[in-house]
């Protein structure tokens, strides 16, 4: 099945810096990625979605400036969270669909950040 | 209320069991995903559905639109089966983009 990419796996950083996470369709064109947000024991949430060549649309209560997302190329969307505070940490996924729009999801292997 | 209710939370089997994970939902729905979340934290995509049923080797996913429900069912269950999986709707949003809703996932455990 089709393969999406994402780096890091795991990120340590300290408060007040800020952390780049990638998410690559490996075999695929993704005119759409979304990225997701899952706190302990929590359901995944949708952040944003991010839209090829356009700006991202963010859910309600997500900060924009925060977190900061680029999808310059149809294989590849770029979370940066910024300015990261410990109540950022969390586990970050991606999800990218197939340009064909099967409806198909595949998911990244997630990203756990940890901000100290 | 969530929009989307799985049940049961947690589940503990012996291996070779018949299990049976439901989900619930309240919303207008495109398609409904069955997931799978391993403990390092990476979903897989076990099945996609809008209608009907599907089989995947020991794991069959049914769908009824009209009561808003859908079920996950593993035959001859599995250690390896030990997971969290989780039932998401895809709904439509705002612009035309759409993503998905999540419940709060059904964490598995089959024990030998």
């Amino acid at each position: 099945g089709a393969v999406v990419s994402q780096h890091p796996s795991r990120v340590i950083c300290k408060s007040g810096t800020s952390v780049k996470i990638e998410c690559r369709s490996l075999d695929f064109q993704a005119t759409t990625m979304f990225w997701y947000r899952q706190f302990p024991k929590q359901s995944l949430m949708l952040m944003a979605t991010s839209n090829e060549g356009s700006k991202a649309t963010y859910e309600q209560g997500v900060e924009k400036d925060k977190f900061l997302i680029n999808h310059a190329s149809l294989t590849l969307s770029t979370l940066t969270v910024t300015s990261a505070h410990p109540e950022d940490s969390s586990f970050y996924i991606c999800s990218a669909r197939d340009a064909r729009d099967s409806g198909e999801a595949f998911f990244g292997q997630g990203t756990r950040l940890t901000v100290v | 209320k969530n929009e989307v209710e799985q049940s049961p939370q947690n589940l503990t089997a012996q291996e070779g069991e018949f299990i049976t994970i439901n989900c619930s939902y309240s919303v207008g729905i495109s398609a409904l995903h069955w997931l799978q979340q391993h403990p390092g934290g990476g979903i897989v995509s076990l099945f996609m559905l809008s209608s009907g049923k599907k089989k995947h080797g020991r794991l069959i996913a049914t769908i009824n639109i009209q009561e808003k429900h859908s079920s996950l069912h593993i035959t001859a269950s599995h250690p390896r089966d030990s997971a969290v999986y989780i039932c998401a709707v895809r709904t439509r949003r705002g612009g035309g983009a759409d993503g998905l809703t999540f419940g709060k996932g059904t964490h598995l455990i089959i024990q030998p």
